[in-house]
């Protein structure tokens, strides 16, 4: 039969401007998590980890917040340039899982426009 | 900057046929994984292999996929015999060794396409 693929959410922002992305995470006892962004045609490339002894991480131009209370976590691109076009995925590691055993979310579409 | 190597880029197979998908790691790395993406879906996790043998599975990785580290190098998922829903985009990924969790990096992907 005929798969049916999910719908992105899509963030379209402006070159220069901060982006947010979202993602709200499953399981309460996930104890790492990491941001991934994947080019069309590529395979996942890492931009921020955080564990979850921690609610806040920065990176170069990127920073990662967690807050467990409501079981999410959000990446925040600062002065967003058009290379970071792509689709974003959070993934979370259960700490009922081996390590490196990741949970993908379903992704949200960042287009930026000039 | 090193990186998973993973070839071929794309392989057309016809249903029922035995694929294998080969996939090098970065050298100082013990653990390794397979993933797939169908195509508009999310990432998901097939199997996670360390010291030779598989850590875990998921419900996907079924009697039909095997993985095997046959030569110190190379990673490998076998699927012995292909179904048309098996067309996705297969990573390989690996990560260091270390009582901490680490990031994991993935190759670019082999597109398999079951016809």
């Amino acid at each position: 039969g005929e798969s049916v693929g999910l719908h992105l959410p899509t963030l379209s922002v402006q070159e220069g401007d901060n982006s947010i992305i979202n993602c709200a995470y499953s399981n309460s006892a996930s104890d790492y998590f990491i941001w991934y962004k994947q080019e069309s045609g590529k395979g996942p490339q890492f931009i921020i980890d955080i564990r979850s002894n921690m609610d806040k991480r920065q990176g170069q131009r990127v920073t990662v917040l967690l807050n467990k209370t409501v079981k999410h976590l959000s990446l925040q691109i600062a002065a967003t340039q058009p290379g970071d076009s792509a689709v974003y995925f959070c993934a979370e590691k259960w700490t009922t899982d081996s390590w490196g055993k990741l949970q993908f979310g379903a992704g949200t579409q960042v287009v930026v426009t000039p | 900057e090193p990186e998973v190597t993973q070839t071929p880029s794309h392989q057309v197979t016809q249903m029922g046929q035995e694929v294998i998908l080969r996939c090098v790691p970065i050298s100082n790395h013990l653990y390794f994984y397979w993933y797939r993406q169908i195509l508009g879906q999310k990432v998901e996790f097939l199997v996670s292999f360390y010291n030779n043998e598989i850590s875990e599975k998921s419900e996907i990785f079924d009697d039909q996929f095997s993985v095997e580290r046959p030569d110190g190098s190379n990673f490998t998922l076998k699927i012995r015999s292909t179904k048309l829903e098996d067309s996705a985009m297969y990573f390989c990924a690996s990560r260091v060794q270390g009582t901490l969790d680490t990031e994991a990096f993935f190759g670019q992907g082999t597109r398999l396409t079951v016809v």
